[in-house]
Formats: C-alpha cells, structure tokens, sequence
C-alpha cells in the first residue's frame, strides 16, 4: 500500500479565506483525486488532478473554486478559494496506479472547519 | 443513474457478537465492489476488493459475499471487538468509468463493551 500524508490535518478559517491543502504520495501514482466529506455523508468526487494540465472536475465543482495542482507523480495540492461555512468539510486526497495496481488508498483527510 | 445504497444507516452490538451490513447497487457495467473501513476522523482504509468472478473474500474477522446477479454484496464481522466501531462504506466501479467510482452512504457501527 501506499503512504499518504495530508496537511493540515486540520484547520479553523475565517469566511472568505482560501486554505491549500497538500498531498505527498511516497510513491510515484498514476492517478490523484480529490474528495470531499461533508458532515455525516459519504465522499463525493471533486476532481482527478492530472499530472502537467488541467485538473478533471466532476459535476458542480469549478476550478475557481477549487483549484487544483499537480507538478509531479508524488504530490498535489487542493486550495479551497473564497471560503464559507458550507464549505467545512473534510477533504481527502487518494490515489491508485501504484505498482499497476487498481486498489485507490485514501489519505488521511483534512478537517476544515470555517467560520 | 449509478448508486449504491447500504443498510443498515446505523447499527448497535455487543461486543463479541457478529453482525452483517448489506449493499444493494445498480452500478453498470460492473468492474469491481470495494468494502472500506473508516474510522472517525481518518480516511477510508480497504478492506476486500472483489471482481465480477469472486462471490466471497475474506480478510481476518471481515468477510465480504458478492452476487452480481442480484447486485448485492454483504459484510460480515466476526466476533465484533471495539475497535470495529467506525464507517463501513461500499464502493462500486464500473467498466469504462474512468476511475469513477459510486459511494454507498455507509453504515455506522458502534460496538458497546
């Protein structure tokens, strides 16, 4: 399996800041996504960040809002832009592709909270 | 429309006991049907993956049964220990989704002393 480590792991912000959060893969994957859980739901997929263009955005999710990068094979960042409430959320980062494996491993989440 | 619906929504147990969590999918055509375990506050963690071909996979006290014929699949926890309080959550792929995948809503178990 893969290790996977978030940061923040958690943070409190203030309504109309921007937070990015960071994922470090210890191995080189072929695929990143982004998630969200939002309070007592289950994931919902933001985005497949792609390697050197353009993230993938899935329904109801915008760059502007979310935008993401991805500069190698090991590491993306999400930043959550112009903050809200309804924003709190956790934000999970995972991956699949590692040794050509098909299995997705999750990361270990970033809790926001925004006033 | 994919989906992948779980039941119970949430489940009580005594320790030691056993219990079974159940998902229903509609999920077409279908590649494979993830079984994850999350505990509160941390991502999801894998528990059995199974492809079209395999009708059960265990891992320890988890034992997960595939029908892909009635699209159902089930989790069973052997004698339950209160470390198995957390999220238990289905995830299904279908063939050339991409890497799309469908999350059941989950079920919550909590294992009481």
């Amino acid at each position: 399996s893969a290790v996977i480590s978030q940061k923040p792991s958690r943070d409190i912000c203030q309504r109309g800041t921007s937070l990015t959060i960071q994922c470090q893969v210890d191995s080189q994957v072929t695929m990143m996504f982004w998630y969200r859980q939002q309070p007592g739901q289950s994931l919902t997929l933001i985005a497949t960040a792609n390697q050197g263009s353009e993230a993938t955005y899935e329904s109801g999710f915008v760059i502007d809002k979310f935008p993401i990068s991805r500069p190698n094979l090991t590491f993306s960042t999400l930043t959550v832009s112009n903050m809200s409430p309804e924003d709190s959320s956790i934000y999970l980062c995972s991956v699949q592709g590692l040794a050509g494996s098909n299995e997705q491993f999750f990361g270990p989440g970033t809790r926001l909270t925004v006033l | 429309k994919n989906q992948v619906e779980q039941s119970p929504q949430s489940l009580i147990i005594l320790e030691g006991k056993n219990c079974t969590l159940q998902c229903n999918y509609t999920v077409s055509p279908f590649s494979n049907l993830r079984w994850y375990k999350q505990d509160t506050g941390r991502g999801p963690v894998s528990l059995t993956i199974m492809t079209f071909s395999e009708n059960t996979k265990s891992n320890g006290r988890y034992t997960a049964t595939l029908d892909a014929d009635t699209k159902q699949s089930s989790l069973h926890i052997t004698a339950s220990q209160l470390s198995d309080s957390a999220s238990y959550i289905c995830v299904v792929s279908a063939q050339n989704a991409g890497n799309m995948l469908t999350f059941g809503g989950g079920t919550r178990l909590m294992v009481k002393p």
